[in-house]
């Protein structure tokens, strides 16, 4: 079975604060997403990694910074939390070069910044 | 966000109903149609894809309807239970690029 893991279920962090999101699949799937979950507005794309060290915007990386430094984990950063980062984050992992696509998601982090 | 259009928002039916959960799209260029499944405290899991080379995919008592021309693709649910109660999500795709364009859900409630 797939495993995604994320660092913690809930977080709660002050305004300002440096905050790291921690993800790690066991499958050796070449790409990895991160995503936040709104009420309303489905899952929203931040950042996602096809390889190590690379990395690409989604449609939301405004306020979020991404780490890939070995293949099987890929962190989160909020360089300086805001409250309007209050939200669910999901880690998903798929492999490259099947033609599935197939997501597989962890369980999230709900992240709250007061 | 704006080139998937998921409806309803929320759908409630009673034991044994046959929800339908709607996706409209406007990128023509995807390539891979998925549902996933929500419960609460998890993330989404994938229920069912289909291609667009068929109109329609059953898996058990889920069912994908294609219709290319209509840009449009939905889930039928065949005699719900109250398990399947969760968050259902249309995620299309584009091969090449690996990301899937979610729609905003659809919170399903079956009622014993």
């Amino acid at each position: 079975d797939v495993k995604v893991t994320q660092s913690s279920r809930y977080l709660v962090k002050r305004t300002g604060e440096k905050v790291f999101l921690e993800c790690v699949q066991d499958m050796d799937h070449e790409n990895m997403f991160w995503y936040r979950q709104d009420p309303g507005l489905g899952l929203r794309l931040i950042y996602f990694s096809y390889d190590v060290k690379m990395k690409e915007k989604g449609d939301i990386p405004e306020g979020y910074s991404v780490s890939r430094e070995k293949k099987e984990r890929f962190s989160l950063i909020l360089e300086s939390a805001s409250t309007n980062q209050t939200s669910m984050y999901l880690c998903a992992s798929s492999f490259g070069n099947k033609p599935s696509y197939e997501q597989y998601f962890g369980p999230g982090t709900r992240l709250t910044v007061t | 966000q704006q080139q998937v259009k998921q409806s309803p928002q929320s759908l409630i039916v009673q034991k044994g109903g046959i929800p339908i959960i709607n996706c409209a799209y406007e990128n023509t260029a995807f390539d891979y149609f998925p549902w996933y499944q929500q419960f609460p405290g998890k993330g989404p899991a994938l229920l069912i894809a289909i291609r667009p080379d068929v109109s329609e995919k059953k898996e058990g008592r889920f069912t994908i309807s294609f219709n290319k021309s209509a840009k449009q693709f939905s889930l039928h649910i065949m005699d719900s239970q109250p398990g399947d109660s969760a968050t259902y999500f249309c995620a299309p795709q584009t091969g090449g690029t690996y990301k899937y364009i979610f729609g905003t859900g659809t919170r399903l409630k079956v009622l014993a």
